[in-house]
């Protein structure tokens, strides 16, 4: 089945402690990105990928990186977290065209207290 | 800047009946695309539609219709014969060809619809 999975879906940590949250695609996509969504401020892209060691800043990538070793793989990286940083975060994917659409995973929803 | 602005924060439609959501959009590119997307409770983001800038033509998906106003920079989505499982946050979304050379989104803050039995 063609998909995009996170892990985890959900996760509550402390200040400061680094994590990261897996992406993952099987439909060899090389445009991956990630957004945080926020009550009243819909989807903000963090940044996104065009391909393998392609990375760049979205509107909001403040406090994140990102890496793309594999084509399949785009892992968000949290090195210090702080409470702004609560957030619901998608991942995305899709072919690299102008007519393709976006596949989203599941969401994480991350709590740091 | 581009921006994407979605002015009703919560609809309400009875079932059966046809509901319109609005979206409005500013930018100075001439070739972009435009998307609603739906998001149930179980957060999965859903593409419902849609819209090349240069098409004149409005798209359709079986219910779910756009008025696309490419002059007026207005991307409307309509939904026709309710269903309880419209029940949803929308979002409207526009991507564009960054001076980068990659395609960055932009999202508006969402509109909650609300299906009454």
């Amino acid at each position: 089945e063609a998909q995009v999975t996170q892990n985890p879906r959900y996760l509550i940590t402390v200040t400061g402690k680094k994590l990261t949250v897996t992406c993952s695609q099987n439909m060899n996509h090389e445009y991956m990105s990630w957004y945080r969504q926020d009550p009243g401020l819909g989807l903000r892209q963090i940044y996104y990928s065009m391909n393998v060691e392609v990375t760049d800043k979205g509107d909001v990538p403040e406090g994140y990186k990102v890496s793309r070793k594999e084509k399949r793989n785009f892992p968000l990286i949290l090195e210090s977290p702080s409470p702004n940083q609560t957030s619901l975060y998608f991942c995305a994917s899709s072919l690299p065209g102008s007519a393709y659409e976006q596949y989203f995973g599941p969401g994480t929803r991350l709590t740091v207290t | 800047a581009q921006t994407v602005t979605q002015s009703q924060p919560e609809m309400s439609v009875q079932e059966a009946e046809t509901v319109t959501l609005s979206c409005t959009y500013d930018t100075s590119e001439s070739d972009y695309y435009l998307f609603w997307y739906k998001q149930p409770p179980s957060r999965q983001m859903i593409l419902v539609i849609r819209q090349e800038a240069y098409k004149q033509q409005n798209a359709t998906e079986n219910r779910f219709s756009v008025n696309f106003q490419k002059a007026a920079k207005s991307f409307s989505l309509k939904i026709s014969d309710s269903q309880l499982g419209d029940a949803a946050m929308y979002f409207c979304a526009y991507r564009y060809l960054a001076t980068s050379g990659t395609y960055k989104y932009i999202f508006g803050t969402g509109t909650r619809l609300k299906v009454l039995a």
